[in-house]
C-alpha cells in the first residue's frame, strides 16, 4: 500500500535560513507527489506539484522541490525563509485516479 | 470567487446526536471529498465523489454517510456523533484526473467539530 512519511514533525529556523522539509513516500507504482501548505485557521493550498520530466519541481513563494525516484524521496527546499512561511507543511501522493494520500504534516516555524 | 464553502465553521454535539457538515463549491468541480484532519495524522479521507449520484469510500468511511444529488453540494451525515469523531473536517474539490496538471485539490476552510 502507499504511504507518505514525513519525517520531521517540526522544523524550527531563524529568518533568511535554507530550510528542507522531508518527505518519503512509498508505492510500487508511478506516482504524482504533491505539497500542500496549510496556514492557522484555513484549509490547504497547493504549493507543488511533480507529475513528470524535470526531477526538480518550482512551485509558489520560492520554494522547490526534488523528486528522487531511487530514494523515493520529494524533499521540500527553500534557500530563504520569512516569518510569513510559518506554517504546517504535507507532502501528499496520488495513489491513483481518485486518491490523495498524505504525510502527518511538518509544522515550520521560523524566527526572528 | 467564492471555491468551496464549508458550512458551519464550528459545532459541539452531544455523543449519539446527528448532524450535516455542508459543503459547496461553485468552479463546476466533478471530484469533491471530505477529510479528517487530527494531530500527528494528516489529513484522512474519508469518502469521495467523482460525480452526481456516484459516491464511494475512502481510508476511514465508518460513522458517516454522503450523498452527492448535484455537482455543486456534497453533504456529509454523521448519524451518531462519537467523541472519535471529534475533528476538523475539510471539503476538497478539484476536476476528475486528479493527478494532471490541471486538477489541484481546492480546500474549503474546514469545520472544526467537537463530541462530547
Amino acid at each position: 500500500a502507499q504511504s507518505v512519511t514525513q519525517l520531521d514533525s517540526q522544523v524550527p529556523v531563524f529568518e533568511e535560513a535554507p530550510v528542507e522539509l522531508r518527505c518519503n513516500y512509498s508505492s510500487s507504482v508511478s506516482v504524482y507527489l504533491f505539497w500542500y501548505v496549510q496556514y492557522p485557521n484555513q484549509g490547504l493550498q497547493l504549493l507543488l506539484k511533480y507529475l513528470s520530466g524535470s526531477t526538480l519541481v518550482k512551485g509558489i513563494n520560492g520554494f522547490e522541490a526534488e523528486f528522487n525516484k531511487s530514494q523515493t524521496s520529494f524533499h521540500l527546499r527553500k534557500p530563504s525563509v520569512h516569518i510569513s512561511d510559518t506554517a504546517e507543511y504535507f507532502c501528499a501522493v496520488s495513489v491513483g485516479y481518485n486518491k490523495l494520500i498524505f504525510g502527518a504534516g511538518t509544522r515550520l516555524a521560523v524566527h526572528p | 470567487n467564492a471555491g468551496v464553502t464549508q458550512t458551519p465553521k464550528f459545532q459541539v454535539l452531544k455523543t449519539g446526536q446527528s448532524m450535516t457538515l455542508q459543503c459547496a463549491q461553485d468552479m463546476n468541480h466533478e471530484y469533491m471529498s471530505w477529510y479528517r484532519q487530527d494531530p500527528g495524522m494528516g489529513l484522512r479521507l474519508i469518502h469521495y465523489s467523482v460525480g452526481a449520484g456516484i459516491t464511494d469510500q475512502g481510508e476511514v468511511p465508518n460513522g458517516y454517510n454522503v450523498s452527492r444529488s448535484t455537482t455543486e453540494d456534497f453533504p456529509l451525515r454523521l448519524l451518531s456523533a462519537a467523541p472519535s469523531q471529534t475533528s476538523v473536517y475539510f471539503c476538497a474539490s478539484s476536476y476528475v484526473e486528479l493527478g494532471t496538471a490541471n486538477s489541484p485539490l481546492h480546500f474549503g476552510n474546514g469545520t472544526r467539530l467537537t463530541v462530547t
